[in-house]
């Protein structure tokens, strides 16, 4: 079975720093890895999703990257901003299901 | 506006009922899933539907049970049987399975006393 595993649990930063995101997965059979966000309460926006084949995509200060053979994917963001205080998750797709981690709470500070 | 909506978004319950949690979409997606999320605990599958009239159990579906009649619609039903229910769950779908990202609602919020 597939697991996800998010490391640090928790990170805080001042604003302005830039900070990686680490998801590490235990099987490398995967159609896609996504990165989502989710506020308090909240449902999870989706950021970035990287296909197999992909080695990373950018979304303005996000960049995510796959290295599906080591099992590992790192989302980056640059310049931070206290408005990216949110949970961070990251899911690995093997075609029928969507495996998750149990994210990063990441505080920005202002 | 495309999107999935869930309601309602608290929902409250005494032990022993049945509740059914609402998931609609119009994004003319053909994959829906349900999932739980417990704190400190990741997304959780319950069940997913891939196309209409059928669907498939996922890790933790024992005390649920679903229905998929209208692709549009994959209602929840949370029974007497489960024994820890209180949680948020959220509802998500897909294009298809596969390379398709998946898309989520708000959640619904279920308190069982």
């Amino acid at each position: 079975k597939q697991e996800v595993t998010q490391i640090p649990a928790a990170l805080s930063v001042p604003e302005g720093e830039n900070l990686v995101l680490n998801c590490s997965f235990t099987d490398s059979a995967i159609y896609n890895l996504q990165w989502f966000r989710q506020d308090p309460g909240k449902g999870l926006t989706s950021l970035l999703l990287i296909q197999s084949s992909q080695r990373e995509q950018t979304s303005g200060r996000l960049n995510a990257s796959l290295d599906k053979s080591s099992g590992r994917s790192t989302l980056y963001i640059a310049a931070s901003q206290p408005g990216d205080s949110a949970t961070y998750l990251c899911a690995v797709n093997t075609g029928n299901q969507f495996y998750f981690g149990t994210g990063t709470s990441l505080t920005v500070i202002p | 506006d495309g999107g999935i909506t869930q309601s309602p978004k608290y929902l409250f319950r005494k032990e022993g009922q049945n509740v059914t949690l609402s998931c609609e979409q119009n994004l003319n997606h053909d994959a829906m899933y349900w999932y739980r999320q417990d704190p400190g605990q990741g997304l959780r599958l319950i069940y997913y539907s891939q196309i209409v009239n059928d669907f498939q159990k996922g890790d933790i579906a024992e005390g649920y049970s679903v229905s998929r009649e209208k692709k549009e619609s994959f209602p929840l039903t949370v029974t007497s049987a489960q024994k820890n229910p209180t949680a948020f769950y959220l509802c998500a779908s897909s294009a298809s399975a596969g390379v398709y990202e998946q898309y989520f609602g708000p959640g619904t919020r279920l308190t069982v006393t």
